[in-house]
């Protein structure tokens, strides 16, 4: 059974400090994305990786970094966090596909992270 | 405006009526769609494709439109255990990533 796991299910951080989520998958996926959901805005991505050590910016990168040191951990930081950011931040990995097409995304429980 | 956009809701529905809902998306361009579920509290996962021709999987029905940019579910003889949010997901510019809608929630009451 597919199956991707995040590192906390509930979060509480204090504003200004560092803030790592971490990431893991069993699947042997190359893709692994970073999204924060947020009620009536829906996931938005913040980053991606489709391969170790590689990362591109989604739409909401803005005070968040990645790591991505092993094809199955996929880590977001915070450098500082802020109270804008308290928010469900979900993970998720797929397959790799050629260009222009498209496999299943399969997401992680989800972290609730709340900033104090 | 927004790439992908749905009717929030709820519904509510008794069980065994029928539902149907859309969405719209911003590119013409776009070749592929999906309809994501996501129960209370849990995380999406995948309910259907949606295919040029339209497809069935069981109670569940999914159209697109290309000439309006919109999709659609269909909902039929509803369960109880079908109340959750329903994601329209579509990969906007064809490439890794995907573009998801907010939602809609359907309620199925007994």
């Amino acid at each position: 059974d597919v199956k991707v796991t995040q590192s906390s299910r509930y979060l509480v951080k204090r504003t200004g400090e560092k803030v790592f989520l971490e990431c893991v998958q069993d699947m042997d996926h190359e893709n692994m994305f970073w999204y924060r959901q947020d009620p009536g805005l829906g996931l938005r991505l913040i980053y991606f990786s489709y391969d170790v050590k590689m990362k591109e910016k989604g739409d909401i990168p803005e005070g968040y970094s990645v790591s991505r040191e092993k094809k199955e951990r996929f880590s977001l930081i915070l450098e500082s966090a802020s109270t804008n950011q308290t928010s469900m931040y979900l993970c998720a990995s797929s397959s790799r596909t050629g260009l222009g097409s498209y496999n299943e995304q399969f997401f992680g429980p989800g972290t609730r992270l709340t900033v104090l | 405006r927004k790439e992908v956009e749905q009717d929030p809701g709820p519904f509510n529905v008794p069980e065994g009526a029928t539902v149907a809902f859309n969405c719209t998306y911003s590119n013409s361009a776009s070749q592929s769609f999906f309809w994501y579920r996501q129960d209370c509290r849990k995380e999406p996962k995948l309910l259907m494709s949606v295919y040029s021709s339209g497809n069935e999987d069981g109670r569940f029905t999914a159209q697109l439109n290309r000439a309006s940019q919109y999709i659609s579910l269909l909902i039929r003889d509803s369960k109880l255990s079908d109340s959750a949010t329903y994601l329209c997901v579509v990969n906007i510019r064809n490439d890794y990533k995907l573009s998801f809608g907010a939602g809609t929630t359907v309620t199925v009451r007994a």
